[in-house]
C-alpha cells in the first residue's frame, strides 16, 4: 500500500519560501510514476502545482512555474517542493500526490496535507 | 486553460436518493480526460471515476460518470451515508495545468 506523509512549516512568514518534503512508503520512487504537489484553498480551490518524475523530469503549472521547483530524492524515497515569494494567497493545504496515466494527472495516492499558514 | 464550472453548489438529499452532478468545461473536452474526486470532511480527495470507464480501486458501481462535448455528470444512484461529501471534477488532457472545478456539497437533507 502506498502512503505518502508531507513534512514542513505550519507558518511562514511573507516574501520567504516554503521548503515541503513528501515522504513515500510502500513503494520506491526509483520504480516510477510521477509524483507531485496540489493544493487547497478556500479561495482558489484544489490547484495543481507541479510533478516530477523519478529520473527529475517535471511538469510546472504555468501560473506558479516562476516560483516553484520541484525535486525527487530516490536515496531517501522522498521528494520535495520549494516556494518562493509568499504572499498570503500561497496559505493553503499542501498536498502530495502520485499522479498516473497519460498524461500523469489522475491522483490515485494522496497524503493527509500540511496546511501552511503565510503570515508575519 | 481549462475552466470546469460544477452545479449546483450544495446539493441537499436524503439517503436512498439519486445524486446528478454538474460539471461543465469551457471548452470542448473527452469524458476521456475527466475524472471525479470525493472529499470528505478533514480528509484528503479520493479518486472515483477516471476517463470513459475507468473506477478506482474500492469504488462502489452506483458511482457513474457520463457525459460529452462540454457538459458531464457524476450520478450517484442511492445515497449512503457515506457518500455525503464534497465532489469535484477534473481535467487533465493536453497540455498542463491540470484544473478542477469548485466543487459541489452533497448534504443530508
Amino acid at each position: 500500500q502506498v502512503q505518502l506523509q508531507e513534512s514542513g512549516p505550519g507558518l511562514v512568514k511573507p516574501s520567504e519560501t516554503l521548503s515541503l518534503t513528501c515522504t513515500v512508503s510502500g513503494y520506491f520512487i526509483s520504480s516510477g510514476y510521477y509524483w507531485g504537489w496540489i493544493r487547497q484553498s478556500p479561495g482558489k480551490g484544489l490547484e495543481w502545482i507541479a510533478n516530477v518524475y523519478h529520473s527529475g523530469d517535471t511538469d510546472y503549472n504555468p501560473s506558479l512555474m516562476s516560483r516553484v521547483t520541484i525535486s525527487v530524492d530516490t536515496s531517501k524515497n522522498r521528494f520535495s517542493l520549494n516556494l518562493r515569494s509568499l504572499t498570503a494567497a500561497d496559505t493553503a493545504v499542501y498536498y502530495c500526490v502520485r499522479p498516473f496515466g497519460v498524461p500523469a494527472a489522475i491522483f490515485d495516492y494522496w497524503g493527509q496535507g500540511i496546511l501552511v499558514t503565510v503570515s508575519s | 486553460e481549462i475552466v470546469l464550472t460544477q452545479s449546483p453548489g450544495t446539493l441537499s438529499l436524503s439517503p436512498g436518493e439519486r445524486a446528478t452532478l454538474s460539471c461543465r468545461a469551457s471548452q470542448t473536452i473527452s469524458r476521456s480526460r475527466l475524472a471525479w474526486y470525493q472529499q470528505r470532511p478533514g480528509q484528503a480527495p479520493r479518486l472515483l471515476i477516471y476517463g470513459e470507464s475507468g473506477r478506482a480501486a474500492g469504488v462502489p458501481d452506483r458511482f457513474r460518470g457520463s457525459g460529452s462535448g462540454t457538459d458531464f455528470t457524476l450520478t450517484i444512484s442511492s445515497l449512503e451515508p457515506e457518500d455525503f461529501a464534497v465532489y469535484f471534477c477534473q481535467h487533465f488532457g493536453g497540455s498542463p495545468p491540470w484544473t478542477f472545478g469548485q466543487g459541489t456539497k452533497v448534504e443530508i437533507k
